[in-house]
């Protein structure tokens, strides 16, 4: 066990519609990533929070989006939904910057989309 | 842009000792990292390479050349858990985002 939590475990949905996918830090941890993995593909990175802050951005869609709350849990918004975003979507977390090479994975969000 | 290029695939037997290699191309460079993902689950970190040598932690090592760009994992003793995909990674900073090389899927016979 990471001591990263995310919620939902799975997630089935239509095309169209709108998900949020939570994310809670290990405890301690400041930054927050976001990862996609679809089928036997590697970890894309989309997006990453500092302390509350956007840190860097990856090939994120303009229909996603995402925030780290002063809890520092994170939220990724996904939109107008697509077949081809089914995908499982990990968050992970670090210490801090200088230790963004030891991240801590959650067990991920596996998205359906149909 | 960064590249991250590792063998999609390494079988082996139990008890053997095999090496997963990984080569990058990076505009900006602060070490390689190894995971290790079963099917289904989270990564998890295993080890980190900020300077060229080995570093080694029980049954894994991990080995940096930052002058050929490359990088490998070394698994000894392998056991039938030890079957998972293996992910080379550089990690982010100032300008460079974190980036994955595609995976290893190892696979240990008996």
């Amino acid at each position: 066990d990471s001591g990263v939590t995310q919620t939902p475990k799975h997630l089935i949905t239509a095309t169209g519609q709108r998900v949020t996918l939570r994310c809670s830090p290990r405890s301690g941890d400041l930054s927050v990533y976001w990862y996609q993995q679809s089928l036997d593909q590697g970890l894309q990175f989309l997006i990453q929070y500092y302390n509350g802050e956007e840190r860097a951005k990856g090939n994120i869609l303009e229909r996603f989006s995402a925030q780290q709350f002063p809890d520092l849990h994170s939220e990724l918004n996904l939109s107008s939904l697509e077949l081809g975003d089914s995908a499982l979507y990990f968050c992970a977390s670090s210490s801090t910057l200088a230790d963004s090479y030891e991240q801590y994975f959650g067990p991920g969000t596996r998205l359906t989309v149909t | 842009g960064q590249s991250l290029e590792q063998p999609s695939e390494v079988t082996a037997v139990e008890g053997a000792i095999v090496q997963i290699n990984c080569t990058y191309q990076t505009s900006g460079f602060y070490g390689l990292s190894w995971y290790q993902q079963h099917d289904g689950g989270a990564p998890t970190f295993l080890s980190y390479n900020a300077l060229d040598g080995l570093e080694e932690t029980g049954r894994f090592s991990s080995f940096l050349s930052r002058s050929d760009s490359y990088g490998y994992l070394l698994l000894q003793e392998l056991q039938m858990k030890d079957s998972a995909s293996y992910f080379c990674a550089v990690p982010g900073g100032g300008s460079y985002i974190p980036t994955f090389g595609r995976g290893t899927s190892l696979i240990v016979h008996p």
